[in-house]
């Protein structure tokens, strides 16, 4: 099992410029969540899902859009990137709300 | 507002000593506490995960000990190694109705272990 990936590793953008993060499972996980990391902060949810065609959003959702139209697949948007969306961006899948998390390796986006 | 606190922001050990981290929360209603381990570059791998009628639990030479009517927890790692450096998160997660929960993640501490 590869577990959650994450494409891509690095990417660098130009405000304004657009881009789509792509998150995978292959642990059949009902859920999954997109996380910024930010130095000095704890790791903040952006958008979420309970299951296939489901979204909802976190506590930073503004700026971003997220889909989910297969279950093993969470796709996070930028529409158009500005400088404070530079960040570490992870991946995150589980079985149930309450059940353990499992991470990917992280998206290191940069946008100038 | 729900919040998380982790003690100290960093540490640094010598090879083979014990550390303990700390984490207060002020979370209510508490589901349950986890610690994960973030090694430099990577994702957060999970430690532990306690439910608030646990007072401990351990993972190898990690364990992790809570006491919900203070809500505090700590991490204590016993012959650390140097593999051990990295960063330890606590989050906290608390049911927010409807089958949602809601985590809430400390910053972390980091800690370098040094020969």
């Amino acid at each position: 099992n590869a577990g959650v990936t994450q494409t891509p590793k690095f990417r660098v953008l130009k405000t304004g410029q657009s881009m789509t993060l792509l998150c995978a499972q292959d642990m059949n996980h009902e859920y999954m969540y997109w996380y910024r990391q930010d130095p000095g902060m704890g790791l903040r949810l952006i958008h979420y899902s309970v299951g296939e065609g489901t979204t909802a959003k976190g506590e930073v959702p503004d700026g971003y859009n997220v889909s989910r139209l297969k279950k093993q697949n969470f796709l996070l948007g930028l529409e158009s990137a500005a400088p404070s969306q530079t960040s570490v961006y992870f991946c995150a899948s589980g079985f149930r709300g309450l059940n353990e998390q499992f991470f990917g390796p992280g998206t290191r986006l940069t946008v100038l | 507002k729900n919040q998380v606190e982790q003690s100290p922001q960093s540490l640094i050990i010598l090879e083979g000593k014990n550390c303990t981290l700390q984490c207060n929360y002020t979370v209510s209603p508490f589901s349950n506490l986890r610690w994960y381990k973030q090694d430099t570059g990577r994702g957060p791998v999970s430690l532990t995960i306690m439910t608030f009628s646990e007072n401990t639990k351990s993972n190898g030479r990690y364990t992790a000990t809570l006491d919900a009517d203070t809500k505090q927890s700590s991490l204590h790692i016993t012959a650390s190694q140097l593999s051990d450096s990295a960063s330890y998160i606590c989050v906290v997660t608390l049911y927010s109705g409807a089958g949602s929960y809601q985590l809430t993640f400390g910053k972390g501490t980091k800690l370098s272990v040094i020969p």
